[in-house]
């Protein structure tokens, strides 16, 4: 079956720019979660979804946002782009509401440079 | 934040030989998971123990968890240069309204051929 789909691959932005990034889960899928990856903070949370709705987020500013649509397909957007936004930035999908039991699976993560 | 914290950050072997990661957290947990990552991409599922187990195998991993301790180690046996990556350990915690993984900073092994 198809994994979790990320797009674009690669991003490059100018400062000041906002940025929408997508995530297509694996089929029957319904939790899905977006991660930042960069060399100095490592992986962070950035907010989890479930059925259209958020239900956490992490300690990021209002600049990033998301949604998750009724098909499960996520999206995030960054807003008024900082260099320090250059990241890799990761969606994970979960069979459950919840991972007590099963491991998430990660898309290939979309490349975001801020110029 | 970051909860996990891998030791050593970086470890470098032969071919054959077995690679032993640790890691350490602060907080209490339901389940503590591991994944790889090759260069720059996306992270892989490798395996995940639950807060009431103690060690779990998987191929040739082997996974073990202290809670007493907050500590895990992930054992890879006859290791391969295909397992050439970053390892990180990833704490799920209890309670409604989680949700989240929390993540270590990794380690990255080498394999040399």
């Amino acid at each position: 079956k198809a994994g979790v789909t990320q797009t674009p691959r690669y991003l490059i932005k100018t400062r000041g720019q906002q940025v929408t990034l997508s995530c297509s889960p694996i089929s029957g899928h319904r939790s899905v979660s977006w991660y930042q990856q960069t060399p100095g903070q490592g992986l962070q949370f950035l907010f989890e979804y479930f059925s259209e709705t958020q239900r956490n987020k992490g300690n990021f500013p209002g600049r990033f946002s998301g949604r998750q649509f009724s098909n499960s397909r996520s999206e995030m957007n960054v807003s008024t782009l900082e260099l320090g936004d250059s990241a890799l930035y990761l969606c994970a999908s979960s069979i459950l509401p919840a991972t007590l039991d099963y491991g998430y699976t990660f898309g290939s993560g979309t490349r975001l440079t801020v110029v | 934040s970051q909860q996990g914290e891998e030791d050593p950050q970086a470890l470098s072997i032969q071919e054959g030989e077995n690679a032993t990661m640790n890691c350490s957290y602060k907080t209490s947990i339901n389940n503590l998971q591991w994944y790889r990552q090759n260069s720059g991409r996306g992270l892989v599922h490798l395996i995940l123990i639950r807060s009431n187990e103690r060690e779990k195998h998987s191929g040739r991993l082997r996974v073990t968890l202290d809670t007493s301790k907050k500590s895990s180690s992930l054992l890879i046996t006859a290791s391969r240069a295909a397992d050439t990556a970053s390892y990180f350990c990833a704490t799920d915690a209890p309670g409604a309204g989680s949700y989240q993984l929390t993540f270590g900073k990794g380690t990255k092994l080498s394999v040399i051929p």
